[in-house]
């Protein structure tokens, strides 16, 4: 979906080093998301926003962390403590009540 | 807790076959909502529809159907005439109404052979 970008397409990190992946919407969306996809699995949320300098967790967290200093971003970092980072991440953003919008995600490969 | 399952992992049909995905959920929200989203090769999340629970009329969009039953709690998808551009991985999902995220199926491969 158009307004989301997400960058790199491609992260290659060596394994025990933190790695932070961008999102940014300029959809001007209140609520922002993050998903982890695993192959032949659905998408899980790592952690959501719902307002600036606010954040929840997820149904796995662990391992993750974000912030929310300004509307348009969402960073997520994975930290060494996650033990299986190797994922396809996906961050989403909405207005409440309305669906999300994706963005074309980041494939994190851990060496 | 919220819970969508779907129980075809994988389906493979020939061009121009009908092919139907199946999507059942589990909520305790009166209010909710449904969504399908097509997943190409790419990655990238392609929104199909939204559904809310107050609105069980089934939904035609060109060759996609939807067929949304509380009794039933399913919001099954139907592709008529099925081309080789539908094959994707497709997801269902389900949101309470806030904006707290959605909770996903597993999804299911769709495999259109020519």
């Amino acid at each position: 979906d158009g307004g989301i970008t997400q960058s790199p397409k491609y992260l290659f990190r060596k394994e025990g080093q933190n790695v932070t992946l961008s999102c940014e919407q300029n959809l001007n969306h209140d609520a922002m998301y993050w998903y982890r996809q695993d192959p032949g699995q659905g998408l899980r949320l790592i952690y959501y926003s719902q307002i600036v300098n606010d954040f929840q967790k997820g149904d796995i967290a662990e391992g993750y962390s974000v912030s929310r200093e300004k509307k348009e971003s969402f960073p997520l970092t994975v930290t060494s403590a996650q033990k299986n980072p190797t994922a396809f991440y996906l961050c989403a953003s909405s207005i409440r009540g309305h669906r999300p919008f994706f963005g074309p995600g980041t494939r994190l490969t851990v060496l | 807790a919220q819970k969508v399952t779907q129980a075809q992992t994988e389906i493979s049909v020939v061009e121009k076959e009908d092919v139907t995905l199946d999507c059942v959920y589990e909520t305790r929200d009166t209010t909710y909502y449904l969504f399908w989203y097509k997943q190409p090769p790419s990655g990238e999340l392609v929104f199909l529809i939204r559904r809310n629970s107050f609105d069980e009329q089934n939904e035609i969009s060109g060759r996609y159907s939807w067929n949304f039953q509380k009794s039933t709690s399913s919001f099954n998808f139907t592709i008529t005439a099925s081309q080789v551009v539908d094959s994707a991985v497709y997801f269902c999902a389900l949101s309470g109404g806030g904006a707290d995220g959605l909770t996903f199926g597993k999804g299911t491969h769709l495999i259109i052979q020519p």
